[in-house]
């Protein structure tokens, strides 16, 4: 079974402050995407990166995917209360029956 | 509006009853989805259907059984409903196979 951690699981932060937040496994995957769910509702695609070491940027929010395309991470510069929600990684799997795999998840509240 | 939808939101049943969710896309996609959220928010895949195909099919007890009238159409129909069933269930659909999911806004079951 292929896991993906998170961490932290939960982040309290205030406006303003930077945060990374880490998607890790020790399976390879050929792509990984990034989503935001808010409470009362599914969860929303933020980005897709499919080369290792692919840097993609989204207004303030920098995904990088790792080389060996095992892991990858989510920083915000400047969080603000809108980025509140749960963040949440997925990787898709190298496999025949090709599906996509959650991680555990992380919990971000910006405080002003 | 383009999106996928779910029906009912909340779902509050006693445990033995028989119920169904479900669910819509008219984003002309192939796939759809069916994913269980815990209460720790953990999101697991529990079916996916391709053009009215079943092509996954998870570790899911067998009182859980999904139909695809059409390929915009996948309904989740759950037997002898029992406390554990209670969760978020969420639907998706994706373009094609490996393609970014978008989610429905999910359906609350709590089973007393």
């Amino acid at each position: 079974t292929q896991l993906l951690e998170q961490s932290p699981q939960f982040l309290s932060i205030q406006e303003g402050e930077n945060l990374t937040v880490y998607c890790n496994s020790s399976s390879v995957f050929s792509s990984l995407q990034w989503y935001r769910q808010e409470p009362g509702e599914g969860p929303v695609l933020l980005v897709t990166v499919v080369t290792g070491g692919e840097v993609k940027k989204l207004k303030r929010l920098t995904f990088q995917f790792g080389d060996a395309r095992k892991d990858s991470s989510l920083h915000i510069t400047a969080a603000q209360p809108g980025d509140t929600g749960l963040y949440l990684c997925a990787g898709l799997n190298t496999g025949t029956a090709s599906k996509l795999t959650f991680g555990t998840g992380t919990r971000l509240q910006v405080t002003l | 509006d383009t999106a996928v939808s779910q029906t009912p939101k909340y779902l509050v049943t006693q445990m033995g009853n028989d119920k169904s969710i479900k669910c819509e896309q008219n984003l002309g996609h192939d796939t759809m989805y069916w994913y269980k959220q815990d209460s720790k928010k953990f999101l697991k895949i529990m079916f996916s259907y391709n053009n009215k195909e079943l092509i996954i099919n998870e570790t899911v007890p067998n009182r859980f059984s999904p139909k695809s009238p059409d390929k915009a159409h996948l309904n989740l129909h759950i037997n002898s409903l029992e406390l554990g069933d209670s969760a978020v269930y969420f639907c998706a659909s994706s373009s094609r196979q490996n393609s970014p999911l978008h989610f429905g806004n999910g359906t609350r079951l709590t089973v007393t």
